[in-house]
């Protein structure tokens, strides 16, 4: 069974914090590995879609880094912001041929 | 470009009862999914179409669940009869095609109650 794990689970941070999230994954019959923030009743949307090992991504105040041979992503997010409040979910597209996902990260960022 | 469209928003039924829930993709998207999300937990993929046509419903638990996408386009998933286990967010979500980096587009989800 393919297992994606996301650490905290939680997390409520001071605006203006510096914050990072980690995703595992499988390390074998790596294809990508995709991020994405879902606010409340609002539709989950893609931050970062990954393939190579060591890529880094940045957009805004959010990066990530991905390292396929160990099995772990991390999300970065630098002076956090309330509208940063949301939950942060990961997802390993392996040989399966469709991605799964972990149980998020929840990001409150208080004013 | 419009977003993916799914409807209805929520919906609160009793067990045994019935369900559909409808999505329209982003337009020229070949690929369609549908995702359960339950409460703790993240979206477990139930059915994958490229096209009209299923490309994995592996996890789609077929007793009581079935969905169609018969022209291509629109997509509905039915629930019938519902658990009470079936609470949970039905998301819809499109993309270009079948590859590993393309973006998936997710609608806003159907919150279904099940009592």
């Amino acid at each position: 069974i393919l297992n994606v794990e996301q650490s905290p689970q939680s997390l409520h941070v001071q605006e203006g914090d510096s914050t990072n999230f980690t995703c595992s994954f499988p390390s074998s019959n790596f294809y990508a590995l995709h991020w994405y923030r879902w606010e409340t009743a609002k539709s989950p949307e893609a931050l970062f879609v990954m393939t190579l090992n060591g890529d880094e991504k940045k957009k805004g105040r959010i990066s990530a880094t991905l390292n396929t041979k160990e099995g772990y992503s991390y999300l970065y997010i630098k002076g956090s912001q309330p509208e940063d409040s949301a939950t942060y979910l990961c997802a390993f597209w392996g040989s399966q041929g469709n991605l799964i996902f972990g149980k998020g990260t929840k990001l409150s960022v208080k004013p | 470009e419009a977003g993916v469209a799914q409807s209805p928003r929520y919906k609160i039924i009793e067990k045994r009862q019935s369900v559909a829930f409808w999505c329209n993709p982003i337009s020229g998207h070949a690929t369609l999914y549908w995702y359960q999300q339950i409460l703790g937990q993240g979206p477990k993929l139930l059915i994958q179409f490229q096209n009209n046509g299923v490309v994995d419903d592996s996890q789609l638990p077929k007793d009581r669940f079935s969905a169609e996408r018969l022209k291509g386009v629109d997509s509905t998933l039915k629930i019938q009869p519902a658990k009470l286990e079936d609470s949970a967010v039905y998301l819809c979500a499109s993309s270009a095609g079948l590859a590993a980096d393309n973006e998936q587009f997710f609608g806003p989800g159907t919150r279904l109650t099940v009592l």
